[in-house]
């Protein structure tokens, strides 16, 4: 049973350049959930989808980022003319609906954004 | 808004010891839950240990256990017998258990643990 599956693991872009980052939640999760790692920090949350819908995008900066979970396909964390503040692992979590009552969030292993 | 603080940014234990790890959080709460996770160097995050609120007794799994003081807000973790294999980054993390945000989890800054052979 495959975990939450994030991809690339590694990616590097050039200031002003577009970051796409893919996310399949385990199989049977229909919530997904964005973190961010900065350097020397905690996890922050970013925004939780479900299945076409932004639930909460309270923690995802308002200009260049964006993000969604289509019906078919992987969620997508899209960041437009990035920055070098950018540079970061962002992490995608995914849970049942029992889940989400239990806290059981299951993580993937992170894409590690460098900005150049 | 919940925080939570972690004062150790770096912890050393030999091998087969034991050692403590400190949590301390702030919330209006009383319905809530508390988490260990751990990053090891390949960054996965994997949970280790997780508490209820309205549990008095303190959850156990296996060769880690925690120290779940509600009225002190303090959360620690214990890991005892200690493994080459623990060496990593652990973050203490809490989320509502209730409420309209009851989804997000909120991170501490984490504590780098060294195990020594």
């Amino acid at each position: 049973n495959a975990g939450v599956m994030q991809n690339p693991r590694h990616l590097v872009r050039r200031r002003g350049q577009e970051a796409r980052l893919r996310c399949s939640p385990m199989k049977g999760h229909s919530h997904v959930y964005w973190y961010r790692q900065l350097p020397e920090e905690g996890l922050k949350f970013m925004v939780y989808l479900q299945k076409e819908n932004i639930i909460d995008e309270s923690g995802m900066p308002k200009e260049r980022f964006s993000a969604e979970f289509p019906k078919e396909g992987p969620s997508i964390l899209r960041i437009q003319q990035v920055v070098r503040g950018d540079s970061a692992a962002y992490f995608c979590a995914s849970s049942s609906s029992s889940g989400l009552n239990t806290g059981e969030l299951f993580f993937g292993e992170g894409s590690r954004l460098t900005v150049l | 808004a919940q925080t939570v603080t972690q004062s150790q940014p770096e912890m050393s234990v030999q091998e087969a010891e034991t050692v403590t790890l400190s949590c301390t959080y702030d919330t209006s709460e009383s319905d809530y839950y508390l988490f260990w996770y751990k990053q090891p160097p390949s960054r996965q995050m994997i949970l280790v240990i997780r508490q209820e609120a309205y549990k008095q007794q303190n959850a156990t799994e296996n060769r880690f256990s925690v120290n779940f003081q509600k009225a002190a807000k303090s959360f620690s973790l214990k890991i005892s017998d200690s493994q080459l294999g623990d060496a990593a980054m652990y973050f203490c993390a809490y989320r509502s258990g209730s409420g309209g945000s009851n989804y997000k989890l909120t991170f501490g800054k984490g504590t780098l643990l060294t195990v020594n052979p």
